[in-house]
This record gives structure tokens, C-alpha cells and sequence, in this order.
């Protein structure tokens, strides 16, 4: 049964210190989502990647986010330093891209992460 | 940038009684409309999407349907079920099948009542 994988499933945490959120995608998917999902804002986009390719990271505050895929198998999303407010959901999404068609999006079960 | 606005933010409804979710989009050239089911604890989970050359789609109990001059579309559930309480997110993107992204409604909180 495929699915996205993400690790950890919680983490808590105190302010300013450093953040890791892994995911690991469908097996075969070539496009890979980070989504944030807060009680106020809701899910937002913060970028996604295309054959480990960032294509679009304009949904992430610049300073303290990073995103990036090492390999195929792994996505990763850091938050240096990390503050209250980004506490949320974080979750992570898979898809394949084929000629003009795209399969649906596969979420994890998100990493709820809590900074204090 | 994209605007979905989703409404009613909760709905309650007898089991057995139909649902119905409303969502409205500000950019014309999005063409892609999926409803995510979330349960608690989990992930979004696709339960029917719509395109922007088709009117309406059905898929046993769910149906949605496009409206593209007036930039809304909807979600029915017909014979409501306890499994159906969830949130349901709408949401829309320019890319087929939102191969660069999504921007989702705000939600409704689906409570099936026994």
C-alpha cells in the first residue's frame, strides 16, 4: 500500500532552536509538496519540488525556512530558528507528473509541531 | 494570487439528509477543482475532482458541480452517513490536477448527526 511517510508525527520544541521535518514520497512520484496547515490561515503552499527541482518556494518565509530534496526518497523541511508562531501542521505531499497529465496529490499524516 | 472562499465553516445535518458545501475562486484561469476529505488526525484525502470543461461530476454518493461564469462549485453528499463527519476542504489551481499547487478554502466542519 503506497503512501507518503512523515517523520516525526510530533515534535515540541523551544524557541530558537532548530527544526528538521523529513518526507518521503510515493515511490515513482517525481513532484513533491510542503503544505502548513494553521487554525487561522488554514492550508497554504509553502513550495513544491519537480524531479528534486525547486520550482516554487514563494509561500515560505525566506529567512528561517529551507526546503530540500537529497534524493528521490527523501524531502526535507528546516526551520532555523524556530519560533511560536510556527507552530502547525506540517504536512507533505506526493504526485507524478506524466507528459501533459498529473496524478491526484498523496498527503502524509503531517508532523505536528509545537514551539514554545 | 488565488482566493477560495469556503462556506458554511460548519454544517450539521441528520444522517440520512443531504450536505451541501459552497465554494467561490477569484482567478479565472484556474481549472481544477478537488474536495479533500480530513479526518482526524490525517492527511487530506481526495474524494472527487472536477475540471473546468465538465458542469458536473458524480461519483455514487458525492457529486460536485462548476459553475465557471459565476467562479463557483459545490460539493453534494446525498444520504448522509456517520462516516461522513469530517472537514472538507475545496480548493483550486491553474495546473491540471494541481501538479504546481493548491490553494484551499478555509474548510467546513461536516457533523452527520445520528
Amino acid at each position: 500500500d503506497a503512501r507518503v511517510t512523515q517523520t516525526p508525527r510530533d515534535k515540541v520544541t523551544e524557541m530558537g532552536q532548530e527544526v528538521t521535518m523529513r518526507c518521503q514520497p510515493i515511490l515513482g512520484h517525481n513532484t513533491v509538496f510542503w503544505y502548513r496547515q494553521t487554525m487561522m490561515q488554514g492550508l497554504e503552499l509553502l513550495a513544491y519540488f519537480r524531479n528534486r527541482a525547486p520550482l516554487d518556494d514563494s509561500g515560505m518565509p525566506k529567512d528561517r525556512f529551507s526546503a530540500e530534496m537529497p534524493d528521490a526518497t527523501l524531502a526535507t523541511l528546516k526551520i532555523q530558528p524556530s519560533e511560536p508562531r510556527d507552530s502547525a501542521v506540517y504536512f507533505c505531499a506526493s504526485g507524478l507528473v506524466f507528459g501533459t497529465s498529473f496524478s491526484e496529490q498523496f498527503f502524509g499524516p503531517g508532523t505536528r509541531l509545537t514551539v514554545l | 494570487g488565488e482566493n477560495v472562499e469556503q462556506h458554511p465553516s460548519t454544517l450539521s445535518v441528520q444522517e440520512g439528509d443531504s450536505a451541501v458545501i459552497k465554494c467561490t475562486y477569484s482567478d479565472s484561469a484556474s481549472n481544477y477543482f478537488p474536495w479533500y476529505k480530513q479526518e482526524l488526525g490525517k492527511g487530506p484525502q481526495l474524494i472527487i475532482d472536477i475540471r473546468s470543461n465538465v458542469g458536473e461530476k458524480k461519483d455514487q454518493r458525492i457529486a460536485v458541480t462548476l459553475n465557471k461564469t459565476a467562479k463557483h462549485f459545490s460539493l453534494h453528499i446525498t444520504e448522509t452517513q456517520p462516516e461522513d463527519s469530517a472537514v472538507y476542504f475545496c480548493a483550486a489551481s491553474r495546473s491540471g490536477g494541481g501538479a504546481d499547487g493548491l490553494t484551499f478554502g478555509k474548510g467546513t466542519h461536516l457533523i452527520i448527526q445520528p
